[in-house]
């Protein structure tokens, strides 16, 4: 079965830092990648997505990511971050080919941003 | 204004109590899917839907049942709730599942069993 792992839990950064975090999944064939992010109290809204194409991708806000197919990983990037980044990120993944019909979520990470 | 609702917001309940969550959507999405959120779990696919009459199990489909009888409505039936069900629950909708399509998620219900 497909799995999709973030390693960093928790992440706390000062407004201004770069930031980057880390998405790995498990399915060698074609896999679809996003990013979604669920600021305090609300919830989850699409970020970027890649389906095919250009591996970087850039989304809303200012956030990129970059599909690196021997990696296995998808990491969201962002060069300055501000306070209203705030929020849980989460990386989902679809593989087509294995279970046409799901999105397979990681655990999450949490980011904290400091003035 | 385009959304995908829930109700309630906030539920408490007893084990055993049967209960149900609405979710609605007016985007005429044919996708709609149940998740729950967990802290450290992330979110976990309860049951979807690809349309009217057609539903399947996702990764954590025991407990629960659902229906879609009609297009823009997926309620989650909890028969018989337990303590292990307390959670955030997410319903999502989608024209369709591809990837190009964006998932539209609801505002969420917390529930929590007792």
């Amino acid at each position: 079965a497909q799995s999709v792992s973030q390693h960093n839990h928790h992440v706390i950064l000062s407004e201004a830092a770069s930031l980057e975090l880390g998405c790995n999944y498990s399915y060698g064939g074609t896999v679809n990648l996003f990013w979604y992010v669920q600021y305090p109290g609300q919830h989850l809204q699409l970020l970027l997505k890649y389906f095919s194409g250009d591996p970087l991708v850039k989304g809303i806000k200012g956030f990129e990511a970059e599909f690196i197919k021997s990696k296995f990983s998808f990491n969201l990037r962002k060069p300055s971050v501000q306070w209203s980044d705030t929020a849980e990120y989460f990386c989902a993944v679809n593989a087509p080919l294995l279970n046409t019909d799901k999105l397979i979520f990681g655990t999450g990470t949490r980011l904290q941003v400091f003035p | 204004e385009a959304q995908v609702t829930q109700n309630p917001r906030y539920l408490i309940t007893v084990t055993g109590k049967k209960l149900t969550v609405t979710c609605s959507q007016n985007m005429n999405h044919e996708y709609m899917s149940w998740y729950r959120q967990d802290p450290g779990l992330g979110l976990r696919q309860i049951y979807y839907s690809m349309n009217v009459e057609v539903t399947d199990k996702g990764d954590v489909p025991e407990g629960y049942k659902v229906s879609r009888k009609e297009k823009r409505n997926f309620p989650l039936i909890l028969e018989s709730p337990s303590p292990n069900q307390t959670s955030l629950y997410f319903c999502a909708s989608s024209l369709a599942f591809l990837p190009q399509e964006t998932q539209y998620f609801g505002p969420g219900t917390r529930l929590l069993v007792l």
